[in-house]
């Protein structure tokens, strides 16, 4: 079984539509999650990052851990097509200095 | 915003070369970071570097990988004997606290093609 599971789509929505990014792990260590962004041929940018389950906002996104389910999900509302770009889930274990990426979905915002 | 600076943005290289790699961190950052991307791949951790050794290593991170903080600014990534399956992309990242207490900022990469 993988670490990091992501589904890597690709995933195409309309504009204004709710957008749901879904990640599984299978390390139950894993203590810290984060989202990045990455355009192509770009790094990685930081989106969200979280160390406890529940909820998190920020702007037009929301980031959810259920550490129980080691499910962990990126929501984002009023998608623009600016937001069209692979999305990476991606934790760490406390202590480590390692992250660990899943595959990342390539999303597409269509006007 | 502070950025992490990689050059050069793309590299060629002969089999057996070798290659420097560079990054410039953000200036305030402690924890330097080597990452790579083989494409249509995920990205994968390569080496962590604080206080001016090797904190953790992946299993990629070979004796043909070394890093460096040559002067107070650079952080460097060398392969001693590039091979074909050594072409990704090479993301640089820093961070100002331990990489777990907020996540990093990653550089806009370095494509390198082993030829």
């Amino acid at each position: 079984q993988k670490e990091v599971e992501q589904d890597p789509g690709p995933l195409s929505v309309p504009e204004g539509a709710i957008v749901s990014l879904n990640c599984t792990y299978s390390n139950s260590a894993f203590q810290y999650f984060m989202w990045y962004r990455q355009y192509s041929r770009k790094g990685p940018e930081l989106l969200m990052y979280t160390y406890s389950s529940g909820n998190k906002e920020d702007g037009r996104f929301t980031a959810q851990v259920d550490k129980s389910s080691k499910y962990i999900s990126l929501f984002i509302r009023d998608s623009q097509p600016s937001d069209s770009a692979t999305y990476l889930c991606a934790m760490m274990i406390q202590g480590a200095q390692k992250l660990v990426f899943g595959q990342g979905t390539r999303l597409t915002i269509n006007p | 915003e502070p950025e992490v600076t990689q050059t050069p943005s793309h590299q060629v290289t002969q089999m057996g070369q070798e290659v420097i790699l560079r990054c410039v961190p953000i200036s305030n950052h402690l924890y330097f970071y080597w990452y790579r991307q083989i494409l249509g791949q995920k990205v994968e951790f390569l080496v962590s570097f604080y206080n001016n050794e090797i904190s953790e290593k992946s299993e990629i991170f070979d004796d043909q990988f070394s890093v460096e903080r040559p002067d107070g600014s650079n952080f460097t990534l060398k392969i001693r004997s590039t091979k074909l399956e050594d072409s990704a992309m090479y993301f640089c990242a820093s961070s100002e606290l331990s990489g777990h207490l907020g996540g990093y900022t990653f550089g806009s990469g370095t494509r390198l093609t082993v030829v």
